[in-house]
């Protein structure tokens, strides 16, 4: 069974302290890993996809990286609207379905 | 791109009564279909999968009688909550992966805002 672990829970910083997140899985077989983002009320919102160990991807202050075990999620000089849910998910080749972490809930104080 | 919609986006009803939501793909075809429902403060959970023109498949411990889905087009999935009770309020979310994704890629999931079910 695939399953998805995520730290820290809840993390707080200040506004322009850089910090990371981590996803830790095990799959059977991974098709990829997805990042999203989820504010209250809302559905999550699609941020990056890794299926190579060694790739990484970037958005404005967000960049994603991949190994074998584990995915990091690295938040350079954040600002307060970055606070959210962040979300991680993976999938395997055996399906399509997505197997979500419980998220971590960044807050980012001004 | 990728955008994904659902109507309503909060309903109230009371207990007994049906409620349906629509989940609609507004800018690609979507032969896919997926419903979650997330608890507060909890992560979100796959109810089912819904593929155009057959049948969904249900998660273990999903009562597929209750939750009905419809997957009638390549840009519309239904899910109806069929007599609510107070237990399923919850917040339901779809999301649909696009038809032309296929191979050995990743195939991403674009999700809905989702639609906030209370049950009187």
């Amino acid at each position: 069974e695939d399953q998805v672990t995520q730290s820290p829970e809840a993390l707080r910083l200040q506004e322009g302290e850089s910090s990371s997140l981590n996803c830790s899985y095990t799959v059977s077989g991974l098709r990829g890993l997805f990042w999203y983002r989820q504010d209250p009320g809302k559905g999550p919102e699609f941020l990056f996809t890794l299926y190579s160990a060694g790739e990484e991807k970037e958005k404005e202050r967000l960049k994603a990286t991949l190994t074998k075990k584990e995915s990091f999620l690295h938040i350079t000089a954040p600002k307060p609207e970055d606070s959210a849910t962040y979300l991680c998910a993976v999938q395997n080749f055996g399906n399509e379905k997505l197997t979500f972490g419980t998220g971590t809930r960044l807050t980012i104080i001004p | 791109g990728a955008v994904v919609s659902q109507h309503p986006s909060w309903v109230i009803c009371k207990s007994g009564t049906s409620v349906k939501i629509e989940c609609r793909s507004l800018d690609f075809q979507a032969t896919t279909m997926f419903w979650y429902r997330q608890f507060p403060k909890q992560s979100l959970m796959l109810m089912a999968t819904s593929n155009e023109g057959s049948k969904a498949t249900y998660e273990q411990g999903v009562e597929k009688d209750k939750f009905l889905i419809n997957h009638a087009s390549l840009t519309l999935s239904t899910l109806t909550v069929t007599s609510a009770h107070p237990e399923d309020s919850s917040f339901y979310i779809c999301s649909a992966r696009d038809r032309l994704a296929g191979g050995l890629v990743p195939y991403e999931q674009y999700f809905g805002p989702g639609t906030r079910l209370t049950v009187t």
